[in-house]
Order: C-alpha cells, then structure tokens, then sequence
C-alpha cells in the first residue's frame, strides 16, 4: 500500500529553526510536493523536490532521499505566521498525489 | 485575482437532499480536481478532470458526481446527501507538466445533518 508518515504536531520558538520530516511509501514516484495550509484556509505550493538533495527557497529548504523514501521542510528565522499545517505529497508512479495527514507547526513567542 | 473560486463557502444540508458545490477557474487550467478534507486525515481525491470533457474517479467517488463541461468549470454534485459527507471540499486546478503545482479554491464547509 501507499503510505505518508508524517509527525502530528510540533512545537518551536519564534526566531529558531525546525526540521519537519516526511517518509513515504508509494507505487513508483515522480517528484515529492510540500505545502502549507493555515487553519481555516485552503493548502498553498511551498517547493517541489523530484532529484536527491537540497532546494532552498528563502527561509524554507526543503530535502529528498529517494533511496530512503525520505524528505524534510526545513523552516528558519521562524515566524509567528508559519504557524500553520505542513502537507506533505509525494507522486506515484500515475502521476497521482498521496497526501500526508499533515504536521500542525505551533510557533510560539 | 486570478484564480479558483469556490461557492458556497458554506452550507447546512439535511441529509437525503442534493447539492452542488461550484468550482470556477480563470487560469485556463487544463487540470482540475475535487478533494475532501477530513479531520486526521490527508485530502482524499474524489474526482479529477484531465481535460475538458473528461472526467475520472478518484479514490472517494461514491456518492459523488462531476462534469466538465469546459475548461472553466467543474462542479461537483451531491445527489443525495449522507451525514458521512461533512467535510471541507477543496477544488483544484493545475497546468501542464507533472511538477505543475496544485491550485486550491478556498473550500467548501458542508456539513450534513
């Protein structure tokens, strides 16, 4: 079967770092989506990843291992607004989106 | 602001009745999409649109139904509502090339009563 694992819920300090992981199982894979998704609103494109390795993109990095079914958003410099859901979505081999659950992010002062 | 609106925003149904919720684009998407949103759970596709005049299942379809009947809009029907169906709805669209990001409309609170 297909299956995104992802934590339920984290917690970190406005200014620091967090590190959101993301492992997945999936028919064959074409490339892994991150978005964020603030409570009452709809999810929002954050980075694409479909090669190994690290894209960067302001304070939000996102990384692939393909050979480790593995991915993580990292979030620096964190903001009261990145207070939100983190979706993770990799592509199988249809060129259809599993969808994680979802990791709530909780910054706090 | 271009984009996907979504309407109603939301709405009370009594259960056994119909509904259609109403998915409108402007970026001439050929790609569209209806999710479902559930507490502890990831988006459910229910129903896609590859191109108009296409339409196909997606992993929740029953219950469902949808038309294309151009590239604009794609609504999504409810013929007879069941409590199992309250959710928030996304519509989505995306354009050409397999990494071409989801769009989402703002969603749809329906809850069945």
């Amino acid at each position: 079967g297909q299956n995104i694992d992802q934590p339920t819920e984290m917690t970190a300090t406005e200014g620091a770092i967090v590190q959101i992981n993301c492992t997945y199982q999936t028919s064959g894979f074409n490339g892994l989506f991150w978005y964020q998704q603030h409570a009452g609103e709809a999810p929002t494109f954050l980075s694409y990843n479909v090669l190994d390795g690290l894209e960067e993109k302001g304070r939000f990095s996102s990384f692939l291992s393909r050979s480790k079914g593995y991915s993580y958003l990292l979030l620096k410099e964190l903001q009261m607004k990145d207070s939100a859901s983190y979706l993770c979505a990799p592509l199988d081999s249809n060129y259809q989106l599993i969808w994680g659950a979802g990791t709530k992010l909780i910054i706090k002062p | 602001t271009a984009g996907i609106t979504q309407a109603p925003t939301s709405q009370i149904l009594a259960a056994g009745r119909s509904m259609t919720l109403r998915c409108t684009q402007d970026m001439r998407h050929n790609a569209m999409y209806w999710y479902r949103q559930d507490l502890g759970l990831g988006l459910r596709l229910i129903h896609y649109s590859n191109t108009a005049g296409t339409t196909g299942k997606g992993e929740v379809p029953d219950g469902y139904s949808v038309s294309r009947a151009n590239t604009d809009d794609f609504p999504l029907t409810l013929a007879s509502a069941v409590p199992s169906q309250t959710s928030v709805y996304f519509c989505a669209s995306s354009g050409t090339g397999d990494n071409s990001p989801l769009h989402f409309g703002n969603g749809t609170r329906l809850t069945v009563t």
